[in-house]
């Protein structure tokens, strides 16, 4: 049964460090997403990529986020510096067509 | 702008009884409309999705109801269990654009009580 996979499951950290997420997503899917879950937002959608390429980072902070597709098994979400108001749990979901699949999570805390 | 509105954050049905979750959408460029649903410490599962050609689509328990004109869709689960206590997203999609992309709501907590 194939699944998105996520690293680290937990981070913690202090402000100002950076923070590097990995995801490896289903083999064959062609669109990676990175979301972020908060109590007002819901999932907001960060950036996403079609066959490796950046379609749409509109929704990260530009000056400290970046997402990142070196292959097709790895995509990255790299904060830095980190800040407390980027504590929030982080997903990454793959898929073909308009059907998402989603990895664990990151659980990131910025002290 | 929440293109995509879970309007109650939680819901509290007894075991056996109906759950009827809501979703309203705003942007009618939107086509194509999905449920997952999310345990804690996990990532969100897929449940069901609806076309805008069809009104209404049925799978087990779970059955999503769609108003085009009204923008509001519906997630009923009948008989309601205890495992079905969980957060559950509704998720919208524009499919001309080809992107996959989806816009989800904030998500109601569903809490079933034995």
């Amino acid at each position: 049964d194939a699944r998105v996979t996520q690293t680290p499951r937990h981070k913690v950290t202090e402000m100002g460090q950076e923070v590097t997420m990995r995801c490896q997503p289903i083999l064959g899917h062609n669109t990676v997403f990175w979301y972020r879950q908060t109590m007002m937002q819901g999932l907001e959608l960060l950036a996403y990529f079609r066959n490796r390429a950046p379609l749409d980072d509109s929704g990260m902070p530009k000056d400290r986020f970046s997402a990142e597709m070196p292959d097709a098994t790895l995509a990255t979400l790299k904060i830095q510096p980190s800040e407390p108001r980027d504590s929030a749990v982080y997903f990454c979901a793959s898929g073909l067509a308009f059907k998402q699949y989603f990895g664990p999570g990151t659980r990131l805390t910025v002290t | 702008d929440q293109q995509v509105k879970q309007n109650s954050p939680s819901l509290s049905v007894q075991e056996g009884r109906i759950s009827i979750l809501n979703c309203d959408y705003t942007n009618s460029m939107f086509d194509y409309f999905l449920w997952y649903k999310k345990y804690p410490a996990e990532g969100p599962t897929f449940l069901i999705s609806i076309s805008s050609i069809k009104d209404k689509n049925e799978d087990g328990r779970f059955t999503v109801f769609l108003n085009k004109s009204a923008k509001h869709l519906s997630l009923h689960i009948v008989p309601s269990q205890p495992g079905d206590s969980a957060v559950y997203f509704c998720a919208a999609s524009a499919t001309g654009g080809n992107t996959g992309k989806l816009i989800f709501g904030q998500g109601t907590t569903l809490q079933v009580k034995p």
